[in-house]
């Protein structure tokens, strides 16, 4: 069974840091692209970042360009997201994803249950 | 960026009624749209990928349709557990993005 477990997140204060791990099984994870996707209380989703199946590549959306890093570890079978400098306006549950083909990579099928992230002082 | 907008923000309908939730991207997206199903407190669920293929396992009764700019959700004839929140994405181009999304109420 293809399974998402994201970790780390909790309470921090604004300019401060968080890393996030997502541990990933059931699945070849070098396979895939991999994701993160946000929701903030009571909004809707809102695509952050992704990396390449061999971390060659990453994109991230404007709102945290500069601020999160994405990575992974094929062989940990694990995604990250270091979150540095958080604002406010970063809380909301994270979520990693999986595309549901290794082509298509902007479509998701498995995610993980989400961890809450909360900026606040 | 491409811009997704959905209507309505709300629907309320009873059960056995046809649904229909709409999605038009800014640009064109040729093919490249995608609906997914959020319940509250889970994550979403990949319902329909490249506007018109089921993804397996989601009840038949649900179907896409659309292309270029404009996209349709049907749900033929709603059952209790179809009441949720329904976002259609774009997957055409970089970054991905998501319509603010549909609620399906109960009447």
């Amino acid at each position: 069974q293809e399974q998402l477990e994201e970790s780390g997140g909790g309470l921090v204060k604004p300019g401060g840091s968080l890393r996030l791990s997502c541990e990933a099984s059931g699945f070849v994870f070098g396979d895939y692209y991999l994701s993160w996707i946000r929701q903030a209380p009571g909004k809707g989703l809102e695509w952050i970042s992704y990396i390449s199946t061999s971390s060659t590549f990453t994109s991230y959306a404007d709102s945290v360009k500069g601020r999160f890093t994405i990575s992974r570890d094929n062989v940990k079978k694990s995604l990250y997201l270091q979150m540095d400098n958080l604002r406010a306006e970063d809380t909301a549950v994270y979520y990693c994803a999986r595309p549901h083909s290794s082509v298509r990579f902007m479509e998701w099928l498995t995610w993980g249950q989400g961890t809450l992230v909360t900026v606040s002082s | 960026d491409i811009q997704m907008t959905q209507s309505p923000s709300s629907l309320s309908a009873s059960v056995g009624d046809r649904a229909t939730i709409t999605c038009r991207a800014s640009q064109s997206i040729t093919g490249y749209l995608n609906w997914y199903q959020q319940k509250p407190g889970k994550a979403p669920n990949l319902l329909i990928y490249a506007t018109s293929s089921l993804q397996n396992g989601v009840p038949s009764r649900f179907s896409g349709s659309g292309s270029g700019t404009d996209f349709t959700l049907t749900i033929s004839s709603l059952q209790p557990e179809d009441f949720a929140t329904y976002y259609c994405q774009q997957s055409y181009s970089s970054p991905p993005t998501f319509g603010q999304g549909t609620r399906l109420e109960i009447k």
